[in-house]
C-alpha cells in the first residue's frame, strides 16, 4: 500500500513563513495526484484549503499557497497568523483512490 | 447552499456491520461535479480515507478496508450510505461524508463506536 509521508510537527513564528512538504512512497508527487490539503483545528471538522496543487476556495486565506516542490507536494504559510496553529493533512489521489498523509502539526510561537 | 448530514447507527457490536447515510441537500446526488466521499478518523488520530462514489465511475475503496466496505447512492433520497461489514474496535472513529474537490463540503461527522 502507498504512503504518504509528511512532518510531524512544524513551529513558526507570527509573521513567519512555513513550508509543509507531503511526499509519496511511489515517487516523485505530481499534478496527477491532485494534491489537496486540509487544515484541522481540535474539535473541529477538517476544512480543505487547497485542492489539485494548487487552487483555492473562496475561504482559503490568501498567505496559504500550493505548489509541488522537490517532487513533493507542498503548502506554503506566508505571514503566519496565531489562528493558523492546527493540524495540517495532505490527500494524494492514485488514480480514483485517495490516501491522506499523517498530518503535521504547526505551532505558532 | 449545499450541506450534507450523517446518520446512522452510533454503536456498533463486533462483528457486526456499521451503516451510515448521507444526506445531500442544495444539490442532487446525480450532479457529476461532485465526488462523494466517506473519510473517518479515529479518536487522536490522523484522517483516513474510506472511499468515494462519482455518477460517472465505479466506487472506489481503500484497499485496507476493499474487501468490507461498499459505498451507494439512493438517487430517491438524495442520499449515498456506507457499509463496513465484520467491524472490531478498530473502526471505531468520527466518521464524516464529504464532496472534494473544486465542489467541497463537508458534513459534521458521526461518532461510531465498535463495542459490545
Amino acid at each position: 500500500q502507498t504512503v504518504v509521508t509528511q512532518e510531524p510537527s512544524l513551529t513558526v513564528s507570527p509573521g513567519g513563513t512555513v513550508t509543509l512538504t507531503c511526499a509519496s512512497s511511489t515517487g516523485a508527487v505530481t499534478s496527477d495526484h491532485h494534491p489537496n490539503w486540509f487544515q484541522q483545528k481540535p474539535g473541529q471538522a477538517p476544512r480543505t484549503l487547497i485542492y489539485s496543487t494548487r487552487s483555492k476556495y473562496s475561504w482559503t486565506p490568501a498567505r496559504f499557497s500550493g505548489s509541488l516542490l522537490g517532487g513533493k507536494a507542498a503548502l506554503t504559510l506566508s505571514g503566519v497568523q496565531p489562528e493558523d496553529e492546527a493540524e495540517y493533512y495532505c490527500l494524494l489521489y492514485y488514480g480514483t483512490q485517495g490516501e491522506f498523509g499523517g498530518g503535521t502539526k504547526v505551532t505558532v510561537l | 447552499q449545499v450541506q450534507l448530514q450523517e446518520s446512522g447507527s452510533g454503536l456498533v457490536e463486533p462483528s457486526q456491520t456499521l451503516s451510515l447515510t448521507c444526506t445531500v441537500s442544495g444539490a442532487s446526488i446525480k450532479n457529476a461535479n461532485y465526488f462523494w466521499t466517506w473519510i473517518r478518523q479515529p479518536a487522536g488520530r490522523g484522517l483516513e480515507w474510506v472511499g468515494r462514489i462519482h455518477s460517472a465511475e465505479n466506487p472506489t475503496y481503500n484497499p485496507s478496508l476493499k474487501s468490507r466496505v461498499t459505498i451507494s447512492v439512493d438517487t430517491s433520497k438524495n442520499q449515498f450510505s456506507l457499509k463496513l461489514t465484520s467491524v472490531t474496535a478498530a473502526d471505531t472513529a468520527l466518521y464524516y461524508c464529504a464532496s472534494l474537490g473544486s465542489f467541497n463540503i463537508w458534513g459534521q461527522g458521526t461518532m461510531v463506536i465498535v463495542s459490545s
